[in-house]
Order: structure tokens, then sequence, then C-alpha cells
């Protein structure tokens, strides 16, 4: 296992235009977790699976952003008509135990969205 | 509102000496902390972690305190070796939730 697997690592796109990035988690975790990751901040929290349901979304998770997690393996996240302020770093983690374990989350390394 | 608060960007000290990496929080609901470290181009990585029953975590060079009446936390790293140098951001949640708080974080640069 090399991981959580994150696709594209990086993406520029258009204003207006709609990404979608894949997630595939470590394969005996259960948890998935979608982060955002601005400019000199600390990763914020978008939303959270446990297996194929999605329990817990952010606020920041505006109607232009839906997650998926179809089969409670891989996840997708993908952000419709995307503006300027939605260039980050999006990063995706999984867990075993819970982000409460004594392990934390296992962070893949991120796509990087450049919204141009 | 950012209710875990990294104040030092920034910290520089020298191979073989001590590390201490502070954070503060203003949420009295949180219950657990954890640090990760984050070297350029990669993922954060978890690092070590603490439970608001405790005071203090020990995992060999690193050491996390916990004051709970302060709602203040801390990071030991001794001896600080330059391989430490990277993003430390500290972390905390609330019981029932899955979701982490993080600081902004203090970037390390271990001298040698």
């Amino acid at each position: 296992d090399t991981g959580v697997s994150q696709d594209p690592r990086h993406k520029i796109t258009k204003r207006g235009q709609n990404v979608t990035f894949r997630c595939d988690p470590i394969s005996e975790h259960n948890r998935l977790y979608w982060y955002r990751q601005t400019l000199g901040q600390g990763p914020e929290f978008l939303t959270y699976f446990q297996n194929e349901a999605q329990l817990e979304k952010s606020r920041l998770l505006s109607d232009r952003f839906s997650a998926e997690r179809p089969k409670g393996s891989f996840s997708t996240l993908e952000i419709q008509r995307t503006e300027q302020g939605d260039s980050a770093m999006y990063l995706c983690a999984s867990s075993f135990t819970g982000g409460r374990g004594n392990y934390g989350y296992t962070f893949g390394s991120g796509t990087r969205l450049t919204v141009v | 509102d950012q209710q875990v608060k990294q104040n030092s960007p920034s910290l520089s000290v020298q191979e073989g000496r001590i590390s201490i990496l502070n954070c503060d929080y203003t949420n009295s609901m949180f219950d657990y902390f954890l640090w990760y470290k984050k070297y350029p181009a990669e993922g954060p990585t978890f690092l070590i972690s603490i439970s608001s029953i405790k005071d203090k975590n020990e995992d060999g060079r690193f050491t996390v305190f916990l004051n709970k009446s302060a709602k203040h936390l801390s990071l030991h790293i001794v001896p600080s070796q330059p391989g430490d140098s990277a993003v430390y951001f500290c972390a905390a949640s609330q019981g029932g939730s899955e979701k982490l708080v993080f600081g902004k974080g203090t970037k390390l640069t271990v001298n040698p």
C-alpha cells in the first residue's frame, strides 16, 4: 500500500469551469476526509465519510462543491463553476480509528488547484 | 475566528538544542489535540497527540504538554535535528466530531 493517493497533483482551470479530483485512501481505512489549504493557512475541514456515508459537512462546502464516496473506497470532490477564490491545495486523508485515534489521519500529497 | 492559534510563524534553532513550538486554543470544548509536520509538496504527517485527560505525552524526541487551564499546548523536540525542519501544525477536535481544526502553522528551521 502506497498511502493516500490523490489525482491530479496539479490542475489549472479557467474560471467557470468544473473540476473533479479523485482520492484513493489506504485500503483498510473506512474513514475519508477532505480538507482545503490556502496559502499561509492551516488545512480547513470540508467533509468526512465513514464508508460511503457522508457524515459531516463544513459550511465552507458551498452548493458548488459536492463530494462522493460511492462504494466506500475512493472518493471524488467536484467543484462546479470554479471561482478564483477556489484556488487552493485540496487535501484528502483517511483513517481507520478516526482523527482522534493514536495515529491521527494519513494525508495524501494533495491536488493544487489554480483558477485563472 | 481562529480557534487554534500558532502565534509564531517561524522558529530557528541550532542542531542539538531544544525546539519549543506553541499553540493556544479558544474553544473549551476541544478535548483532543494533535501535531502534524509538513514538508514542502507533501501532505501533513501525524506526529503526536494528547487527550485532555493527560498533561503530557512523549514519543521519542517529541513531547507534547497540555495546560488546560491556560488553553495552551506545546511541542518539545529534543534534540533538534536538521531533518526536523518543516512546518508544524497544531490541531484540535472535540468529542462527537471527526473534524480537526488546525492552526496556521509554525515553520521550524534547524541549523546544522
